[in-house]
């Protein structure tokens, strides 16, 4: 069966720090692979996503980045995180048509 | 926006009561999707239903789907304490090579 995992599950970091997240996908070959951010008691903001090895798509211009050197890797980087940056990350994947996806457990981040 | 949205934004019930959530959306779609959410965690996939179909059904969850009102909803019967959670829609729509999640209702099973 297919699972993501996806860590730390709790991150606190100072201003000015990098950032990276990572998040892998067992058992499934050529997913397309999500990042998200959730703000407390708010929606999802889609953040990057790929459809393969290197492909990244960026959805909103900002201090962080996407990297996937793996088909079932993807990982979430910042050079300087920001205050703004804090928030709930979340890593998901779904077969190439999309029909439904499956998120890791999330990564709460806290920048001080 | 390009993202459904959900309706109520909050809703609190008693144990074995239904609850129904409502979803919108603006553009043609491919299929629509609805996740809960626990406190804290990441979410999971509930149910899908296809631009075609009208109606499905999942053990106490009912969903369906009028493609001509741009709109869903979610019927949890005889609701339960651990039902509480934050509900999306997600909409996979046609014009658009992402899926989109709704800012999500916030259900409150009261014991």
């Amino acid at each position: 069966s297919q699972t993501i995992h996806q860590w730390p599950a709790t991150l606190v970091q100072p201003v000015g720090s990098p950032l990276s997240l990572e998040c892998t996908v067992e058992g499934t070959s050529n997913p397309n692979l999500y990042w998200y951010r959730q703000a407390a008691g708010r929606g999802l903001q889609l953040l990057f996503y790929s459809v393969g090895i290197g492909q990244i798509s960026s959805e909103v211009p900002q201090n962080l980045s996407a990297s996937r050197p793996q088909d079932r890797q993807f990982i979430l980087s910042s050079k300087k995180l920001l205050l703004s940056d804090s928030g709930f990350y979340l890593c998901a994947w779904s077969p190439p048509r999309r029909a439904g996806y499956t998120f890791g457990s999330g990564t709460r981040l806290t920048v001080v | 926006s390009q993202q459904g949205e959900e309706d109520p934004q909050a809703l609190s019930i008693q144990e074995g009561e239904n609850a129904t959530m409502n979803c919108s959306y603006k553009t043609s779609i491919n299929n629509l999707q609805w996740y809960r959410q626990n406190s804290g965690r990441g979410l999971v996939h509930l149910i899908l239903i296809r631009s075609n179909e009208r109606e499905k059904h999942s053990g106490r969850l009912r969903v369906t789907l009028d493609t001509s009102k741009k709109s869903s909803s979610l019927l949890i019967t005889a609701s339960r304490a651990a039902d509480t959670a934050s509900y999306f829609c997600a909409t996979d729509q046609t014009s658009y090579d992402k899926v989109i999640f709704g800012p999500g209702t916030s259900l409150s099973v009261i014991p």
